[in-house]
């Protein structure tokens, strides 16, 4: 069974950088064509794609984020780490990891269950 | 303010046909991107609905179809049951935005 389970700090201050992290079950991030995205739903709002990662490394960011974004991968682990700098409160809303099909252009499933992150001092 | 285009809201009633259109420009749909769609219950996560423009994962009956033409995309549910009464979205990717992925605004579902 596949799972992906997202931890990190469920409150993060105004201006300090986030760091959450992604831990796979049930497949590895070191085989071909697998790739792990991160994805943010504001409370009451749609989701938004943030970055993805490949079992060869590459990278993708979203425009408008990816100046604050990081996305990095941990193969003996088997994690994926997501860091946002800069946080500000419209930043607060649940973080969700996904496994991503597709080589990079594909659809996302299974997800996690998600982490709600409230960004407030 | 989406990429894709969705209507906040459709209704119908139990046993009726609904559509859920996405609509986006020659830069995401338009450029030949699949479109994906997922299905969110109120608490939890989203849920691969359809992938890849028409096809359904295991699991997801065949009450649920999508298609594609042009710069749109369509969710249609035929036999409505009150166990559809869920959030929509699309997803696709954009030329525009070096290929990374974007969402629809959603689609309300409320079955009467």
């Amino acid at each position: 069974q596949i799972t992906l389970k997202e931890t990190g700090p469920t409150l993060v201050k105004p201006t300090q950088t986030l760091t959450l992290t992604c831990t796979l079950s049930g497949f590895s991030l070191s085989t071909y064509g697998v790739a792990v995205g991160w994805i943010r739903q504001p409370p009451g709002k749609a989701p938004e794609w943030l970055a993805l990662i490949s079992w060869d490394d590459h990278k993708r960011y979203s425009p408008a984020l990816k100046s604050r974004l990081t996305i990095t991968k941990d193969a003996s682990e088997n994690q994926v780490v997501l860091t946002m700098s800069n946080m500000n409160p419209v930043d607060t809303a649940t973080y969700y990891c996904a496994q991503n099909h597709g080589l990079l252009l594909g659809w996302f499933d299974p997800w996690g269950q998600g982490t709600l992150v409230t960004v407030s001092s | 303010q989406s990429v894709l285009t969705q209507p906040p809201s459709v209704s119908g009633a139990p046993g009726q046909r609904v559509t859920i259109s996405c609509t986006g420009s020659n830069s995401n749909i338009g450029a030949g991107y699949d479109v994906h769609w997922y299905q969110q219950l109120p608490g939890t996560a989203p849920k691969l609905l359809i992938y890849g423009d028409n096809n359904r994962p295991s699991g997801v009956p065949d009450r649920f179809s999508g298609s594609k033409s042009g710069t749109s995309a369509s969710l249609a549910i035929t036999g409505l049951q009150a166990e559809d009464e869920a959030d929509y979205y699309c997803q696709s990717y954009d030329r525009s935005l070096g290929g990374s992925g974007v969402f629809g605004g959603g689609t309300k579902l409320t079955v009467l």
